[in-house]
Formats: structure tokens, C-alpha cells, sequence
């Protein structure tokens, strides 16, 4: 299995704080995702970044890709409150996506 | 903003009894996905559809699952009979194609007592 493995488990930290995520997979990729899950929620797609990109934005998230090391990071900066959820990397390396067991991330105000 | 729609959100059913769960994905779409999301196991993927025909079932245990897509506005997961190891959060997901984001629906609760 090429499932993604995220660290760390869980991560708490302060309203403001950047929080970084981790991602570690086995097999080689055409894109790496990367969602988020609210409690009791269906999963939101967050950012789709491809083999051949190193990192890529979208507002406060920045993802990074390094296929030599087969990993990925997930930067949430200045984090709120209302970023507290789960967030789960997925990765393609056959077909369909195939999701990691996900980092909770909790922002205290 | 489009969106997958699942029903019902929740189901609490006895064991030996058939389940179905419904999903409309989003118009456009030709790629539909079921998942089960449990504590210990995480995401699995069940089966998936591209252009209403089936794909991939191997994550499906075959005696008992079966999904099928009848029209492209509607897929069907249908579990015959439940078990309690059933119980667990059943998503639908949609997209463009496997190379786009997923959109996923609510998800279906299934409880089996």
C-alpha cells in the first residue's frame, strides 16, 4: 500500500501559531492532496499539488513536495480557531486516492 | 456551491438487515467513489465509477456489498445482510476524474445492532 502517513498524530497549538503537518509515502506519485475534516463532516479539499512541483500556496496554506524523500508538508500560518479539524494527505500512486490516518490539529483561542 | 448530496445522514439498523445509502453527485462529474471511514482503519476505498461503469470493487467485501450506479445522478451502496463490523461512516465523493480533487459528501452513519 502507498498510504500516506502523517505526522504528527495530533498537534495543538495557540491562535496565531503556524502549525506544520507531515506526510510520508512509499511509492512514486503523480499529485499529492491534501484535505481537511471537520468534526462530524465530510473531508474538503484543500490543495492539489503534482509530481513535478515543489510547493504551492493558497491563502494561509503552503504545501511543499520533495519526491526524492517521498514527503510532503502541510503550513497552515497564523492559524484561527476555526482551522481545528483533521487533516489527511492522499496520495495516487496507482489510481484512486489513498488517504493517511490524518493529523488532528487543535487552535486554542 | 455544488455539492455531494448523501442520505440519510444517519442509520441505525439491526444485523441481518439490508442497508441502502444513496449518493447525487455533482452534475458533471464522471468519477464517483464510495469510502468507509472507521477509527482503526482510517479511509478505504469500497469501489469507484468512472462514467457510471464500475471500476474498482476490490475494497468491497463481495458477499455481502454491493454499488451500483443506475444514472448519473445517483449511486447506490447497498449492504445485505449488515453486520455490526459494518458500523462505521460511509462516504461518497465525486470528481472531474482521478487526477482532480475529490469532492466528498457527508457521509452516511451507519450503527448496526
Amino acid at each position: 500500500s502507498q498510504q500516506g502517513e502523517e505526522d504528527p498524530q495530533a498537534l495543538s497549538i495557540q491562535e496565531g501559531e503556524n502549525a506544520t503537518m507531515n506526510c510520508s509515502y512509499k511509492t512514486s506519485i503523480n499529485n499529492l492532496q491534501w484535505y481537511r475534516q471537520n468534526s462530524g463532516r465530510g473531508l474538503v479539499h484543500l490543495i492539489l499539488i503534482r509530481s513535478n512541483e515543489r510547493e504551492k500556496h493558497s491563502g494561509r496554506l503552503r504545501v511543499t513536495l520533495d519526491t526524492s524523500k517521498k514527503s510532503s508538508s502541510l503550513l497552515i500560518t497564523a492559524s484561527r480557531a476555526a482551522d481545528t479539524a483533521s487533516y489527511f494527505c492522499a496520495t495516487d500512486g496507482n489510481s484512486t486516492l489513498t488517504f493517511g490516518k490524518g493529523t488532528m490539529l487543535l487552535v486554542s483561542p | 456551491d455544488a455539492r455531494v448530496t448523501q442520505t440519510p445522514r444517519d442509520k441505525v439498523t439491526e444485523m441481518g438487515q439490508e442497508v441502502t445509502m444513496r449518493c447525487q453527485p455533482i452534475l458533471g462529474h464522471n468519477t464517483v467513489f464510495w469510502y468507509r471511514q472507521t477509527m482503526m482503519q482510517g479511509l478505504e476505498l469500497l469501489a469507484y465509477f468512472r462514467n457510471r461503469a464500475p471500476l474498482d470493487d476490490s475494497g468491497m467485501p463481495k458477499d455481502r456489498f454491493s454499488a451500483e450506479m443506475p444514472d448519473a445522478t445517483l449511486a447506490t451502496l447497498k449492504i445485505q445482510p449488515s453486520e455490526p463490523r459494518d458500523s462505521a461512516v460511509y462516504f461518497c465523493a465525486s470528481s472531474f476524474g482521478l487526477t482532480y480533487g475529490y469532492t466528498f459528501g457527508s457521509g452516511t452513519r451507519l450503527t448496526v445492532v
